[in-house]
């Protein structure tokens, strides 16, 4: 019964480099969200995945950022020609149906700094 | 557009007094508010929601649409409540959550 699990736990690039960011969300788990969460700012909605529907996109900050997610299981976040602004701690999470959306459970996050 | 609001960034206490995290939210439809915590190198999770009238270690929160405040309590403090915690908005037919920007609670021994 693993968990929300994400990789790298760390990333350290320079600036103007790809990143791609990844997450295995909880085996059966048809909702899979980003959030980035930044010192002093809280969590911020990216994006979300509900099974075979578009994404809800409303969240990225800029045309940088995308993200997919395969077969319904496993999702990358990539940033395009990372600035330093987008250093900050990537957390992924997930939930079971639509009926309990709200309850997420989130992976342990990646560290990015962009350098 | 949905606001939550967390006015404190740190919140000290000592052991054994009472507390209380605020959190007013701005919204015009009929809220979900929820807590999620966070302590020292472990994962953000889910602590409790309005909806369940439930206490979770001690802790509780009531909904008060006038005052648009969902701010969690607890009567006696201890050391292991130091943590991050998060009150978060959901809106009816939307599967996101709105966070505020987290109060941290440090509870002095």
């Amino acid at each position: 019964g693993a968990g929300v699990s994400q990789s790298p736990s760390n990333k350290v690039t320079e600036k103007g480099k790809d990143v791609e960011l990844r997450c295995d969300p909880i085996s059966g788990h048809t909702a899979l969200y980003w959030y980035r969460q930044s010192l002093g700012q809280g969590l911020e909605f990216l994006i979300y995945f509900q099974g075979n529907s578009a994404p809800d996109k409303s969240g990225l900050p800029s045309d940088r950022f995308s993200a997919e997610r395969t077969g319904g299981s496993v999702s990358t976040l990539t940033i395009q020609r990372t600035q330093q602004e987008d250093s900050a701690v990537y957390l992924c999470a997930s939930s079971f149906t639509m009926a309990s959306a709200y309850e997420q459970y989130f992976g342990p996050g990646t560290r990015l700094t962009v350098t | 557009a949905q606001r939550v609001t967390q006015p404190e960034k740190l919140l000290s206490v000592f052991k054994g007094a009472p507390v209380e995290l605020k959190c007013n939210y701005s919204y015009s439809g009929s809220p979900e508010l929820f807590w999620y915590v966070q302590y020292s190198r472990q994962r953000l999770q889910l602590l409790l929601r309005h909806i369940s009238r439930e206490s979770i270690k001690g802790f509780t929160a009531d909904l008060n649409k006038g005052e648009t405040s969902f701010h969690l309590k607890k009567p006696f403090a201890q050391e292991e409540d130091s943590a991050m915690y998060y009150c978060a908005l959901g809106r009816a037919g939307s599967y996101q959550l709105t966070f505020g920007k987290g109060t941290k609670l440090s509870v002095i021994p």
